[in-house]
Formats: structure tokens, sequence, C-alpha cells
């Protein structure tokens, strides 16, 4: 089953700070970020594994709470160049060669 | 090295015919996989190999064919094109290492854009 972002978008100034939200009905057992440009492909920020480890970009800021099956990450101080459409992604409980995406969330950033 | 590659990058085809989409990767990666993105629906997964000579389903397999005979390419065939199946379709590859995706990221190629009439 897919996990559900929140919002669906947002629009920030420069400078604002944001949260997107990725939740599961299932249990949790990594959790992945990626941001894709419009006419773009989607590229990887990081990946939250159970017991804290945390694989990607050292200025992205997640959090991913196991009993509460979801996940957060943190726009802080947002630039232009953040905006874009962020989706998380999850493996299947059945099989962890299924990442199964949410439908995503659309950030603005605006001077 | 090139990453993943995706060929061709657009492609019109009508109703009924079929063809296949071209992916390559060139980082020794176990895992490949294809999503098809629509607008509103983020990324739904085709079809994923977890190695050369292995494939499986994704969420919306049906229309589609895979085979993986080598680990550096992973194409994907559309039997009998239909409209529902215009999309961007974008393949994906990933370290995996015998956990999936488990722990290891997706890089993506620059997609496919196909259009079906």
């Amino acid at each position: 089953q897919q996990p559900v972002q929140s919002p669906q978008a947002v629009i920030l100034r420069e400078g604002e700070d944001a949260v997107i939200n990725c939740s599961s009905s299932k249990a949790l057992y990594s959790v992945h970020w990626y941001r894709q440009k419009h006419g773009e492909a989607p590229v990887f920020l990081m990946i939250l594994l159970k017991g804290g480890e945390q694989k990607g970009h050292e200025k992205i800021s997640a959090s991913f709470n196991e009993k509460k099956q979801q996940s957060s990450l943190y726009l802080t101080a947002s630039q232009l160049s953040y905006s874009g459409t962020y989706f998380c992604g999850t493996p299947a409980t059945d099989s962890w060669g299924k990442l199964q995406f949410g439908a995503g969330t659309q950030v603005v950033v605006t001077p | 090295n090139a990453g993943v590659t995706q060929t061709p990058k657009f492609q019109v085809l009508k109703t009924g015919q079929s063809m296949t989409l071209q992916c390559a990767q060139d980082m020794n990666h176990e895992y490949m996989s294809w999503y098809r993105q629509d607008p509103g629906m983020g990324l739904r997964l085709i079809h994923y190999s977890v190695g050369a000579g292995i494939t499986d389903q994704g969420e919306v397999p049906n229309g589609y064919n895979v085979s993986r005979s080598t680990t550096e390419d992973f194409p994907l065939r559309l039997l009998s094109a239909a409209p529902s199946q215009t999309s961007v379709y974008f393949c994906a590859s990933s370290p995996g290492q015998g956990f999936g995706t488990y722990n290891s990221p997706l890089h993506f190629g620059n997609g496919t854009r196909l259009t079906v009439t």
C-alpha cells in the first residue's frame, strides 16, 4: 500500500520553513526521500532506517518515527532551489524489492 | 559513468502497436526497476529485478513484460499499446546487495515520454 504524503502542496517565501509528512498504515522498515524538478528525473535525498541510521545529504533534515509509522522532511531556511515535488518511498512489507511512492508534495519557493 | 540511460526520450505509438523501452546502467547494480508517472499519482512500480534472470511484478504490471538477461540491461516491452499507457516511464537502479531497496537509494534515468493515440 502506498504511503500517504501531506500536505499536497506548499508555497514558501525564501527563508521560511516547511515540513512534509509521510505516513503508512503498515510497518515501516525504511523511508526514502526524493526531489523531482519539473521535466527531470527524481533525485535521491536521503534514506532513514529503523534504529536511527540515515544516509544522504547532510543539509537535509528528516525524522523517522517507527512507532507512529511516519517520517517527516524538514525544509529549513528554504532557498529557491528547494522548489520541486518531493516524494517519499517505502519498501513493501512483503518484498523489499517493491519501493512504493507517495503521491508527492509540490513545493514552490518564491523570492 | 553514464549512470542509467533510457532510450528513446520520446515516443508516439498508435493503439495496438508494440515497442520496447530500453534501459541500461553501467554501475554494476543488481537491482533495477521500471516506474510510470502520471499527473497527481506519483510513481507507480511496474516491474522490478533483483538480479540477472530474476524479475517480479510491481503494482501495475498488466500490459508490460520485462526480462533481465544481463546485469546491465532491463528492457520494458509494451505488448499492445493502449491510450491508458500514455505516461512518463522511468527506469531506476540500485546497488541492492541482497536488501533490495531497504537501504539503497534509487538512481533514475531521464525518462521516456510515451504517447499512445
